[in-house]
């Protein structure tokens, strides 16, 4: 079955470090990716979405890559700060308007 | 504009009780989904819409119903809650089925 895994360990970083989180997924090929964020308390909010054909997209100080060799996503953040600190989700496209969602990496930046 | 909003955001049910949970979005979205959310499970999709008057059932859609009658609101039911229930339950929306707006959540909780 399709399966997405996340590092369920949280990554704590040091402020204006670059932070990495993995997702990787198997017995899948999507058409696109997603990458959300939630704060604790609050639903997840939406932050970028790469599509198959393309290999990087920024936005700001994001970065997410996808590699569907390798069937892996990179997201970054760089520059981290504080604020920052949040669980991050990535999500495949599972069919027609619907996603599969990993279940989030922690990211902790200390101060 | 107010987004998607959820109501109630905290409930509590004995077990056999229902209860309706609402969804509305002012965004105009065609698509309209119910995740829950445990831990360590990530978002699963209970019920999906995607256009007034339809709906299909997701991932863990049993002792769930749903309706949507106008294009604006989705309501979940629980017809006879049962403590595996308990859990944080996010409606979202979305335009073209890719990025979904997601509420704030309900936190319910079955005894």
């Amino acid at each position: 079955s399709q399966k997405i895994e996340q590092n369920s360990e949280a990554l704590n970083i040091q402020e204006g470090k670059t932070a990495t989180l993995t997702c990787n997924y198997t017995n899948y090929s999507p058409a696109y990716l997603q990458w959300y964020r939630q704060d604790p308390g609050r639903g997840p909010v939406f932050l970028l979405l790469i599509r198959e054909n393309e290999k990087e997209k920024r936005k700001e100080r994001l970065k997410v890559t996808f590699d569907t060799t390798l069937k892996q996503s990179l997201f970054h953040i760089t520059a981290s700060q504080p604020a920052d600190s949040a669980t991050y989700l990535c999500a495949l496209d599972k069919s027609s308007y619907k996603l599969i969602f990993g279940s989030g990496t922690r990211l902790l930046v200390r101060p | 504009n107010a987004g998607v909003t959820q109501t109630p955001k905290f409930r509590v049910l004995k077990t056999g009780q229902s209860m309706t949970l609402l969804c509305a979005q002012d965004m105009n979205h065609e698509y309209m989904y119910w995740y829950r959310q445990d831990p360590g499970m990530g978002l699963r999709l209970i019920h999906y819409s995607v256009g007034e008057g339809t709906t299909a059932k997701g991932e863990v859609p049993d002792g769930y119903n749903v309706s949507r009658l106008k294009k604006q609101n989705f309501l979940l039911g629980l017809e006879s809650a049962a403590p595996s229930q308990t859990s944080v339950y996010f409606c979202a929306s979305s335009y073209s089925g890719l990025e979904q707006y997601f509420g704030p959540g309900t936190r319910l909780t079955v005894t």
